[in-house]
Order: C-alpha cells, then sequence, then structure tokens
C-alpha cells in the first residue's frame, strides 16, 4: 500500500509569490492534515479537510487556503509569501471513520518551502 | 487553550540503555489522546506510541512504553533497549476527543535524542 505522498519535496519562491502543494493521501483515507513545522515556531497545525469540507482551522491568516478534492487529494495555497513562511509543510492523512473514536494519522514525508 | 511542553531540547544514551523522555501538557478536557511521534533525519514522522486518557494502564509498544499520570498531566516516553536507529527527534502531541478523535495534533518543542554506540 503506498504511503502519503507530498509534491514537489522542495521548492523555492521569492517574497510576494504564491505557492500551491499537494497531498495524495493513503488510498481509502478521507481525511488530510496539514502541518507547517518551523525551527522557531515548531509544528503547527494548519487545517483539516474531511469529504471535501474544512473541519478544523489552526491560527494563521487568510493568507493559507487549502481544499480537498472528491478523490480525497488535498492542496494548500500560500498567497503573498513572506521570508516567515519558509519551512516544512507535512501532511497527514486518516480515515477519520465515523463511529471510530480513534484513527492513526499517517504523515507524508513532507514539502521543504525556501522563500527568498 | 491545550500546550504541550517538552523541557529536554536534546538527550544522549548509549546503545543498548534505556532513556526517558518527558513531556508535560496542560488541558481542561477530560477525554483526549496522547502520542509519541519520532522524526529521524529523514524528516517522515513517524508514530511510536498512544495513549487514551481514559485509559490507566499505560501503553507499551515492544522497546517503548509511556508513564502516563493524569492527574499530574504528564506523559513520559521510557526507551528500553536503545538501539542506534532510535536517533531520532521525539515529539510529543495531543489531541482532544469530541465524540471522536478531532485529527488536530498539539505538538510540544521536541526533544532531540542522539543514541551512542
Amino acid at each position: 500500500k503506498a504511503g502519503v505522498t507530498q509534491t514537489p519535496r522542495y521548492l523555492i519562491k521569492t517574497r510576494g509569490q504564491q505557492v500551491t502543494l499537494s497531498c495524495s493521501p493513503i488510498s481509502g483515507h478521507r481525511s488530510v492534515s496539514w502541518y507547517q513545522q518551523t525551527p522557531g515556531q515548531g509544528l503547527q497545525f494548519l487545517f483539516e479537510y474531511f469529504s471535501e469540507t474544512q473541519r478544523n482551522k489552526g491560527n494563521f491568516p487568510g493568507r493559507f487556503s487549502g481544499r480537498q478534492f472528491s478523490n480525497s487529494r488535498s492542496e494548500m495555497n500560500v498567497s503573498t509569501l513572506e521570508l516567515g513562511d519558509s519551512a516544512l509543510y507535512l501532511c497527514a492523512s486518516s480515515r477519520r471513520s465515523s463511529g471510530r473514536p480513534y484513527n492513526e494519522q499517517f504523515f507524508g514525508p513532507g514539502t521543504r518551502l525556501t522563500v527568498l | 487553550a491545550q500546550t504541550v511542553t517538552q523541557s529536554q531540547p536534546e538527550m544522549s544514551v548509549q546503545e543498548a540503555e534505556t532513556v526517558t523522555l518527558s513531556c508535560t501538557y496542560d488541558t481542561s478536557e477530560n477525554n483526549y489522546y496522547l502520542f509519541w511521534y519520532k522524526q529521524p533525519p529523514s524528516r517522515q514522522m513517524i508514530l511510536v506510541i498512544r495513549q487514551e486518557a481514559y485509559k490507566q494502564q499505560n501503553a507499551t509498544e515492544n522497546r517503548f512504553s509511556v508513564n502516563f499520570q493524569k492527574a499530574a498531566k504528564s506523559f513520559s516516553l521510557k526507551i528500553s533497549d536503545s538501539q542506534l536507529g532510535d536517533t531520532a527527534m521525539y515529539f510529543c502531541a495531543f489531541m482532544k476527543h469530541e465524540g471522536g478523535a478531532t485529527n488536530k495534533l498539539i505538538f510540544g518543542t521536541g526533544t532531540l535524542l542522539a543514541v551512542q554506540p
């Protein structure tokens, strides 16, 4: 079974540009969560999508947005990039089945974004 | 708001020895999950162990076990028979239980563990 895949793995952008990152969950998983990892702020939750709907959102400005497609693939977009957006962006997928108390989240390898 | 604190930025242990990583958390919730994740140099985040707050029995997974003290809001990870492959950053994480898992993990700042040969 293929794991969570993220594309691209590395990305270099300049301030003011926008960027789109992609996450393909494990087959059968319908929930995708996004996290930002930086040396200064650590790991922070961005948002979660389930069945094409945003279910949870972290404390990030509106420049950070996301969406989920009918095949559960998810994209996140960052507009008007700032130097502080340089980070490793991780996504995680899970089944999130209704009625089950817990479904393990499986993480992808991440996308390393560098903003110059 | 929930917070997770890991007070040991770095730790070192000899191969085959035992090491304990500390984690404390703050929450007013009664139902939640606690986790330890491992992030090796490859940056792939891997679940090490999980604990449900309603379970009094400490979770164990092979060489990994936890000491969960709900009243003290403490959740430490013990690694027995340390191996070189255990070298990684270890994150303690919290997740609320709201009629089911929320899938929103709140992470601590991490402990960098180095296993020495």
